[in-house]
């Protein structure tokens, strides 16, 4: 089983809503990720996680908050976002990192958010 | 600052062409190069290559790594109209506790007709 699932499939929210993006692996991985993808553009980084903590911040605006409560589910926490900010939020995950660190990441459907 | 640069960005063959897929990259700490194929939802895993002059095959896919010229190559022998996609080329160079985020290319969107 390959599986990464997010919730919800689509989301639209204003620029004062808080709202929040939900992903989960049942596949023991430890390693997982957020990209955020624009229409016609490949994915970018925003987030990565390992072991439950926080490893990389690809200087993402704080209006974006990521959350891993445990090493199947990894939040993404939204406040105050802007028109610009509408794009298809992709979720990943990986198995373990190291010893040789090379792993494959299994990408979700993903979130299409529009922010109105 | 990571680059990874795809050619052509577009592509249209006849089904049964043979197509090559290019994918140049400048990263300061290289890791692995993977390929995906993005249809119109996520991407999905093709190929993982670490070492440089080991092809890669699934089927009628198949992908090579150089390393001293800092590129590879996807081919699709006999292509299909299901091979219409976009193809991802992306480089896992920046490691956090040893997990790596990727850097994608543009991509190149491949058209195959019937």
């Amino acid at each position: 089983d390959t599986e990464v699932t997010q919730t919800p499939k689509h989301l639209v929210m204003g620029m004062t809503n808080k709202k929040s993006l939900k992903c989960e692996q049942h596949m023991g991985h430890r390693a997982m990720y957020w990209y955020k993808q624009k229409a016609k553009k490949p994915p970018e980084l925003m987030f990565v996680y390992s072991y439950e903590k926080l490893s990389i911040n690809e200087s993402v605006p704080s209006r974006f908050s990521p959350e891993c409560p445990n090493s199947s589910l990894l939040n993404l926490h939204l406040h105050a976002l802007q028109p610009e900010d509408s794009a298809l939020y992709l979720c990943a995950s990986s198995p373990s990192p190291a010893p040789r660190g090379y792993y494959e990441q299994y990408f979700g459907p993903g979130t299409r958010l529009t922010v109105t | 600052e990571d680059k990874v640069v795809q050619s052509p960005l577009s592509l249209v063959v006849h089904e049964g062409d043979t197509v090559t897929l290019n994918c140049s990259y400048e990263v300061t700490n290289f890791r692995s190069l993977l390929w995906y194929k993005q249809e119109k939802k996520a991407p999905t895993f093709l190929f993982m290559l670490t070492s440089s002059g080991i092809e890669k095959k699934s089927g009628r896919l198949s992908s090579i790594l150089d390393k001293k010229e800092l590129f590879s190559i996807l081919n699709i022998t006999a292509t299909q109209t299901g091979d219409s996609a976009i193809y991802l080329c992306a480089v896992g160079g920046k490691s956090g506790g040893g997990a790596d985020g990727l850097t994608f290319g543009k991509g190149t969107h491949l058209i195959i007709q019937p």
